[in-house]
């Protein structure tokens, strides 16, 4: 198995672009999730899913959007980037009990 | 509220010193996980505690719930080169699609 995986690595946005930041898992999870890290801090949820069709906001949801129309991919878009979301945006799915397993993570910087 | 406090947030030690990581919560906690992030790296799980007074080890490392349910800590013996990294604990909403909020993490460096 791949666990999680996501996909870009890096990445620099300018102010005001959109991107998608692509999120897989091949373990037939149905919880996924999608967490932030500013330096120094701690992981914040931005939205998360509890299956196919079904979203729910987390913490910080503002300037972020998701779907999930299957049980393994799980993208985060983010429309007219801003400085502030420059951060480490992590994804992450667990099973129906038990603890959570991330991906590898995006650097993402908005300039 | 929802938060998870942890402390300290910085530690430094020598190789061979021992380490304690506190994390607590003004509520009650149904569980706490805990997670170790390399540097540069992204959270592995390391551990769920459940009950009340619960202890767990995995060899060095020695993790604790407290009895009311609102504290836990994690404490390394001994430490080595290999444990740097931040040690963050959370705590599960199972009602909430097991969403978790975290602490933000205790920092270790390690001196060789």
């Amino acid at each position: 198995n791949a666990g999680v995986t996501q996909t870009p690595k890096f990445r620099i946005l300018k102010i005001g672009q959109s991107m998608t930041l692509q999120c897989a898992q091949d373990m037939n999870h149905n919880y996924m999730y999608w967490y932030r890290q500013d330096p120094g801090m701690g992981l914040k949820l931005i939205y998360y899913s509890v299956g196919a069709g079904i979203t729910d906001k987390g913490e910080v949801p503002n300037g972020y959007n998701v779907s999930r129309s299957t049980t393994e991919d799980f993208p985060l878009r983010l429309e007219l980037a801003a400085p502030s979301q420059t951060s480490v945006y992590f994804c992450a799915s667990r099973p129906e009990r038990g603890e959570q397993y991330f991906g590898p993570g995006t650097r993402l910087t908005v300039t | 509220g929802q938060q998870v406090m942890q402390i300290p947030q910085y530690q430094h030690v020598q190789e061979g010193e021992d380490f304690t990581t506190y994390c607590n919560s003004s509520t009650t906690l149904s569980n706490i996980q805990w997670y170790k992030q390399r540097p540069g790296g992204h959270p592995v799980f390391l551990i769920q505690l459940v009950k009340s007074g619960e202890v767990k080890k995995q060899k060095r490392l020695t993790f604790q719930f407290g009895e009311a349910k609102k504290n836990s800590s994690l404490h390394i013996t001994a430490t080595q080169t290999t444990d740097v990294g931040t040690y963050f604990c959370a705590k599960a909403r199972d009602n909430q699609g097991g969403k978790l909020i975290f602490g933000q993490g205790t920092e270790l460096s390690v001196k060789p």
